[in-house]
C-alpha cells in the first residue's frame, strides 16, 4: 500500500520562481524523507525530518512537516532549470535500526528557462 | 553514489526465463534493499537484507528471492520472469536512516 502521495502530479514553472510540492501519509512515522530524481537516473536524498520537527532547511529547500495532518510540503527557492527532476516523499515507520521506507508516487517538476 | 553498482544495466528476456540481477556495495554497509519502480506506483520495496545470509520479504515479494552470502553483495532473482515484471530496479543501501540507490537496472520482459 502507499504511504505517501505527492500532490501535484506535475509542475511546471519558470526559472526564479518557488515550487512547492506536499505529500499526505496514513500511519505515524518515525521520520519522512524527500528524494529527488533525476530522469534516467537512481535517487539522491535531499532532506529528512524527524516525527517531533515541524520545519527544517537546507540551502534552498524547505520542508515542513504537520503530523497532526499526516502531511508535509517541500519548497524549492529561486529554483533554476537544474532542478528539474521527479521528487518523491518517503515515509519510515520503523524505530529500529533498519530504515524501511514507504515512497510516494511522486511529483514531476519542469522548470522552463 | 555511495559506491553502490548494479548489473547488468539493461537487460531484456523471455518469459519463463530465470533472472538475476546483481548489487554490488564497497562501503561494508549493512542494510541493503531492492525495490521496482514502475509508472504511478513510485518504488516500492522487494526484499532487503540486515546482513550475511540475513533478508526479509517487502511490499511486493512474490516472484522474487534474494540472497547475501557475502556483505559487499545482494542478488535479486526472479525464478521463471513474467512480462507483470518489466520494470526498472534499484538497489539501495542504508547509511544513518537515509538510503543510496544504485543506478538502476531496465528489465524488460518479453
Amino acid at each position: 500500500s502507499q504511504q505517501g502521495e505527492e500532490d501535484p502530479q506535475a509542475l511546471s514553472i519558470q526559472e526564479g520562481e518557488n515550487a512547492t510540492m506536499n505529500c499526505s501519509y496514513k500511519t505515524s512515522i518515525n521520520n519522512l524523507q524527500w528524494y529527488r530524481q533525476n530522469s534516467g537516473r537512481g535517487l539522491v536524498h535531499l532532506i529528512l525530518i524527524r516525527s517531533n520537527e515541524r520545519e527544517k532547511h537546507s540551502g534552498r529547500l524547505r520542508v515542513t512537516l504537520d503530523t497532526s495532518k499526516k502531511s508535509s510540503s517541500l519548497l524549492i527557492t529561486a529554483s533554476r532549470a537544474a532542478d528539474t527532476a521527479s521528487y518523491f516523499c518517503a515515509t519510515d515507520v520503523d524505530t529500529g535500526t533498519a530504515s524501511k521506507l514507504t515512497f510516494g508516487t511522486g511529483t514531476r517538476l519542469q522548470v522552463t528557462l | 553514489d555511495a559506491g553502490i553498482t548494479q548489473s547488468p544495466r539493461h537487460k531484456v528476456t523471455e518469459t519463463g526465463t530465470p533472472v538475476t540481477l546483481r548489487c554490488h556495495q564497497t562501503e561494508n554497509h549493512r542494510y541493503m534493499y531492492w525495490y521496482r519502480q514502475d509508472p504511478g506506483h513510485g518504488l516500492r520495496l522487494i526484499h532487503y537484507s540486515y546482513g550475511v545470509k540475513d533478508t526479509d520479504k517487502g511490499e511486493v515479494s512474490d516472484g522474487y528471492s534474494v540472497s547475501r552470502s557475502k556483505t559487499e553483495d545482494f542478488l535479486l532473482t526472479l525464478e521463471s520472469a513474467t512480462s507483470s515484471q518489466t520494470s526498472v530496479y534499484f538497489c539501495a543501501i542504508s547509511a544513518s536512516e537515509t538510503q543510496y540507490f544504485g543506478p538502476g537496472t531496465r528489465l524488460l520482459v518479453l
